[in-house]
């Protein structure tokens, strides 16, 4: 079975800290995950996807294939950066993401 | 572009009325997916549409029905609704073959 699991509900840091949001995946093939993010009154978008190997806004994700994670680092976190960010697996057989709960951070002057 | 769209932005319901929730989307899309947000619990999929004319379950089916009369509309009806179903509800729709989902702004629904 795929699933996703995002296991910090709030990640709480200062202005200029480093950030990692936590992605693990369980999926028998081979996985394609990317991050979506929410903005405050804004609607779910897009951040990056694996396969690109881009980095978004100064965030970065490196798929480990060994440690089944994906995990979203950025070295140096803004205020601007606070939204919900949520982790997402495509399951290629059907065209369906499925997505982790979901972590809310919150960066602070 | 209006991308995607969602009607109504709020609803509060009685338990055991009925609604439809209506969501539009001008990219000419072939996909098309209903979910649910809920605390703790991330965005489950409700239904989807790979086409007009055609709509699968996703995770968490029960108590829904949805319809893909056109392309460019796919309909989220709650039968009787009940206050499980309390929830942010949002439309996304994709290229076939994309991993890219494009969202709606959301319905928030509460049923008391």
């Amino acid at each position: 079975a795929q699933r996703v699991t995002q296991p910090e509900k709030l990640l709480s840091v200062f202005k200029g800290a480093p950030v990692e949001l936590k992605c693990n995946y369980s999926y028998s093939g081979s996985p394609e995950l990317f991050w979506y993010v929410q903005y405050s009154r804004q609607r779910l978008q897009l951040l990056l996807r694996h396969i690109s190997r881009e980095s978004i806004k100064g965030f970065t994700a490196d798929l480990n294939k060994g440690e089944t994670s994906f995990h979203l680092k950025k070295p140096f976190a803004q205020e601007e950066d606070s939204a919900m960010y949520y982790c997402a697996l495509l399951n290629t057989g059907f065209q369906k993401l499925v997505f982790g709960t979901g972590t809310r951070l919150l960066v602070s002057p | 572009n209006a991308g995607v769209t969602q009607t109504p932005k709020f609803r509060v319901l009685k338990t055991g009325q009925s609604m439809t929730l209506l969501c539009a989307q001008d990219m000419n899309h072939e996909y098309m997916y209903w979910y649910r947000q809920d605390p703790g619990m991330g965005l489950r999929l409700i239904h989807y549409s790979v086409g007009e004319g055609t709509t699968a379950k996703g995770e968490v089916p029960d108590g829904y029905n949805v319809s893909r009369l056109k392309k460019q509309n796919f309909l989220l009806g709650l039968e009787s609704a009940a206050p499980s179903q309390t929830s942010v509800y949002f439309c996304a729709s994709s290229y076939v073959d994309s991993y890219e989902q494009y969202f709606g702004p959301g319905t928030r629904l509460t049923v008391t």
